[in-house]
């Protein structure tokens, strides 16, 4: 069954960097995810896409400071530079036809 | 600039059907490239993807909503809109309309790529 996983939490100083992972179920090792940002009281923002060749693109105006890789089955989003900004629960999302499944979200706290 | 902007009840009873809308503003429902879509988030349940709509009127919707979930488009207004019968209060959330890109060569929603501000419906027992 198509499934993603994350850590429920993450930390980090201002300026530093952070590496968020989301880890697909192992029949769908191969498969691309998104990755969301969400603030309380906001939309949600879309981010970028991270391929499981480890490539990744950018939403339109999302910072280079956001970047994506992979290894096997896991997908990242690093972040660097981290603003008090960032802090926000992070999703990733994955899809097959018919079918979207998102993680549980990783609440960042930059402090 | 892209906008998506949810309107409908922010309370309801419970066993009643629930109706929202989602109005498109910098954008165009009619594109070919884009699917329509309703995703919700509860405490309980975290995100839950709802389903998409294609400007075609072309829906695809989650298994385990699909009996109580219907989505329509309205390409003149630039709107598209849920509707969910029988709630209970487990469908407390709140209720973001988004676009996802669709996958090339396919008539298949992929990656949502937008989202609305949400709106939050409280399901009352």
């Amino acid at each position: 069954q198509l499934a993603v996983t994350q850590p429920p939490s993450a930390s980090a100083s201002p300026g530093a960097a952070v590496n968020l992972t989301c880890t697909l179920d192992t029949g769908h090792s191969r498969y691309a995810v998104a990755w969301h940002k969400h603030q309380p009281g906001k939309g949600p923002q879309y981010l970028l896409r991270v391929n499981s060749d480890g490539t990744h693109i950018n939403g339109d105006e999302i910072p280079d400071r956001f970047s994506g890789s992979s290894a096997g089955a896991e997908r990242y989003l690093f972040i660097s530079s981290l603003q008090s900004d960032d802090e926000a629960d992070y999703y990733c999302q994955t899809w097959d036809t018919g079918i979207h499944v998102f993680g549980g979200g990783t609440r960042l706290t930059v402090l | 600039q892209l906008q998506l902007k949810e309107s409908g009840p922010g309370l309801v009873k419970s066993s009643e059907t629930l109706s929202l809308s989602c109005t498109v503003s910098g954008g165009a429902v009619g594109t070919r490239n884009h699917f329509w879509g309703w995703i919700r988030l509860s405490p309980g349940r975290g995100l839950e993807w709802i389903g998409a709509i294609y400007y075609s009127g072309k829906t695809y919707y989650n298994s385990s909503l699909r009996s109580r979930v219907t989505m329509s488009v309205d390409t003149s207004r630039d709107q598209f809109s849920l509707k969910m019968n029988s709630l209970t209060v487990a469908d407390t959330a709140v209720y973001f309309c988004s676009r996802h890109l669709k996958v090339r060569s396919v008539i298949v929603p992929g990656l949502v790529d937008f989202w609305g501000q949400g709106l939050l419906v409280t399901v009352s027992s």
